[in-house]
């Protein structure tokens, strides 16, 4: 079975603080990873996608893959109170096109 | 224009009821998805279509089938409705892998 494990929170940060929202996964063959945003009530959003080691920057959001370490984080800074939703952590397991969810994170932005 | 289309938004049935979700994108992508989130909010894959053609079907019940006229749409039947499909249905599509989805907004599904 493959796993994509995120910690359920509520994770609480104030406004124009760094959010960190962290993601561990099972299968070490993973190659492609990604991160979605879901307001309540909506439709997760694609958000950040990260192939390779390292770090990829797009506006206030980075995203950091470490693949030794199996894990895959999202960081927000400048946090605003609209960044407040649930992040749904996404792997691709090795040989398959289908991703795994995490159970997402919640995460409250509070002014 | 909407990208990934489903319909109905809402669906309040009865159980023992037959009924379906339709979706349609204009992306242009190659593959469609039917997703299932619980209550805990928790994606599940149901059904994955390429090309008309059913590539990975989950465990999932033989009372839920999915039906791609062509490309552009996969809509899911599902006969014999039970208490505990009660849920929010998710369609999505994507170009091949290693590309992510593009969620439609959702039906949000209540037997009772």
């Amino acid at each position: 079975q493959k796993e994509v494990e995120q910690n359920s929170g509520p994770l609480s940060v104030p406004e124009g603080a760094i959010a960190s929202l962290n993601c561990t996964y099972s299968d070490r063959g993973s190659q492609s990873f990604f991160w979605y945003r879901q307001y309540s009530g909506k439709s997760p959003e694609l958000i950040m996608s990260i192939y390779s080691n390292g770090d990829k920057e797009d506006g206030r959001f980075t995203a950091q893959l470490n693949k030794a370490s199996q894990y895959v984080s999202l960081l927000i800074r400048d946090s605003q109170p609209s960044d407040s939703a649930t992040y749904l952590c996404a792997v691709n397991p090795g040989g398959s096109y289908i991703p795994t969810f995490g159970r997402g994170t919640s995460l409250i932005v509070h002014p | 224009d909407t990208a990934v289309s489903q319909t109905p938004k809402y669906l309040v049935t009865q159980m023992g009821n037959d009924k379906s979700i339709k979706c349609e994108q204009n992306l242009g992508h190659d593959t469609m998805y039917w997703y299932k989130q619980d209550s805990k909010k928790f994606l599940k894959i149901m059904f994955s279509y390429n090309n008309k053609e059913l590539i990975i079907n989950e465990t999932v019940p033989n009372r839920f089938s999915p039906k791609s006229p062509d490309k552009a749409h996969l809509n899911l039947h599902i006969n014999s409705l039970e208490l505990g499909d009660s849920a929010v249905y998710f369609c999505a599509s994507s170009q091949p892998n290693p590309f992510g989805y593009t969620f439609g907004s959702g039906t949000r599904l209540t037997v009772v």
